[in-house]
């Protein structure tokens, strides 16, 4: 069973970076996933896919202070010159045969 | 621009049934895998069910298997969750989400969802 694992909360001051972190368990390494947004009280959004050797596939107009990156079973979401409408709930995401589909308990990101 | 509409939620007594949709517009339909997924308040996102673009395939989560399909209608471009035997547990507002490719893959778009409260 393929879980993710999400610290449940992180803050930063507006204007600095920060590092969203998302675990693969063991065995699963190599899986790609997926970093989805949600702001308070709207539905979430794709942001971008990053894969194993830490490349990155952003959607169509996110800004290009989102970046992702790789490192082991990590999945990073990189967060730069943080904006007040940055501050929301974080979701990776992944999928594979046998699991089919899983979310990770989500980041909520707090801007100072 | 990608846009997925959903309705059919609503208020709904315990042990009933309801049908969700999706309307789809914006992208070739039947080249995309679809799926629902869900929110109760105040919690987090939870994947139940996706079906492949052709409809051969459907991808079920353990916890809501036999109690919720999934089902498309391609020359409607429309997407379809049958949920039975509602429980209060059921409580959540249902996303629809369009996957990047045919088969299983990454949710690329997302739809502003629809609430469902089962309630007596």
């Amino acid at each position: 069973q393929l879980v993710l694992t999400q610290s449940p909360s992180v803050s930063a001051s507006l204007g600095a970076s920060v590092k969203l972190a998302c675990t693969l368990n063991s065995g699963h390494s190599d899986y790609v996933i997926a970093w989805h947004q949600q702001q308070p009280e709207k539905g979430p959004r794709f942001l971008m896919k990053v894969n194993s050797d830490g490349s990155h596939t952003k959607g169509g107009g996110i800004p290009d202070r989102f970046s992702g990156s790789s490192s082991g079973a990590e999945r990073y979401l990189i967060i730069s010159s943080l904006q007040p409408e940055d501050e929301a709930d974080y979701y990776c995401q992944t999928w594979g045969i046998g699991f089919h589909g899983v979310f990770g308990g989500g980041t909520k990101l707090t801007v100072l | 621009e990608v846009q997925l509409l959903e309705s059919g939620g609503g208020l709904v007594q315990p042990g009933g049934s309801l049908r969700l949709s999706c309307a789809a517009s914006g992208f070739t339909f039947s080249k995309h895998a679809m799926t629902w997924v869900r929110q109760a308040p105040g919690k987090g996102l939870e994947w139940i069910s996706g079906i492949s673009g052709s409809a051969y395939n459907t991808y079920d989560a353990g916890s809501v298997k036999g109690r919720f399909i999934i089902s498309r209608d391609n020359s409607k471009n429309t997407l379809y969750l049958q949920i039975d035997s509602l429980r209060a547990d059921d409580t959540a507002v249902y996303y629809c989400a369009r996957m990047e490719y045919e088969l299983l893959s990454s949710v690329a778009d997302w739809g502003q969802g629809t609430l469902v409260t089962v309630s007596s």
